[in-house]
């Protein structure tokens, strides 16, 4: 059971705002950078975000990021056909000594 | 270009050993931290070990500590992962990653370990 949560699910139509949150604590993202991941079917976690809102090289910049407190967010802007995969926030965790990965969000495309 | 490739997956039986060898190529690997993620089937991303350049700190996450050991030679470009008195909930595919300030900024495609009888 991850101590990071995310909803199971988001979706929307192409051309809409998708948000998707990252729930933690004060050892985690209260405390340390969040990183999200997209994972498309069948193939290995790609870097989307690090530093709680850059943006990796050669990613969209429809998609966004932030922090506040003890929590975060990935927001895709125009949803695309092509985001249609699973995310996942991430962070180190102070109390426990390990990277915690968030529960992943499955989103689909309407 | 960054290159990272795991390899030694397969099926063993509950209690065996197995290990896993990621091989890195088109950056300086002994200055990058390197860690092991996993993800059993339809499951999410759990991390499971890091360890620095130097080798001098190593990281394991509590599902795998005293079981599974890190280790890396620089001079081939290589990590590897020691896996001993393997479960069935150990059953997931392995990846390696390159691991920055506190993020993962690239992976391999993974290898596959199966745990049964």
């Amino acid at each position: 059971q991850s101590v990071v949560t995310q909803p199971p699910a988001a979706s929307g139509t192409p051309g809409q705002r998708v948000s998707i949150s990252c729930s933690g604590g004060y050892s985690n993202i209260g405390s340390h950078s969040v990183s999200w991941y997209q994972q498309l079917p069948g193939t290995a976690p790609k870097l989307l975000i690090y530093s709680n809102y850059q943006v990796t090289g050669g990613v969209p910049d429809r998609f966004s990021g932030s922090k506040s407190g003890t929590s975060a967010s990935l927001a895709i802007s125009g949803l695309q056909s092509e985001d249609e995969a699973d995310y996942y926030c991430a962070a180190w965790d102070d109390s426990l000594n390990v990277y915690v990965f968030g529960t992943g969000t499955k989103v689909t495309v309407l | 270009e960054v290159q990272i490739v795991e390899s030694g997956g397969g099926l063993v039986e509950p209690g065996g050993s197995l290990r896993l060898s990621c091989s890195a190529s088109g950056f300086p690997f002994a200055t990058y931290t390197m860690s092991w993620v996993r993800q059993a089937p339809g499951k999410g991303l759990e991390w499971i070990s890091s360890m620095t350049n130097s080798g001098s700190s190593i990281f394991y996450a509590d599902s795998v500590k005293g079981r599974f050991t890190i280790s890396r030679d620089n001079a081939k470009n290589s990590l590897f992962l020691h896996m001993n008195s393997l479960r069935d909930d150990d059953s997931a595919v392995y990846y390696c990653a390159r691991e920055l300030q506190f993020y993962f900024d690239n992976w391999g495609q993974g290898t596959l370990v199966t745990v049964s009888s």
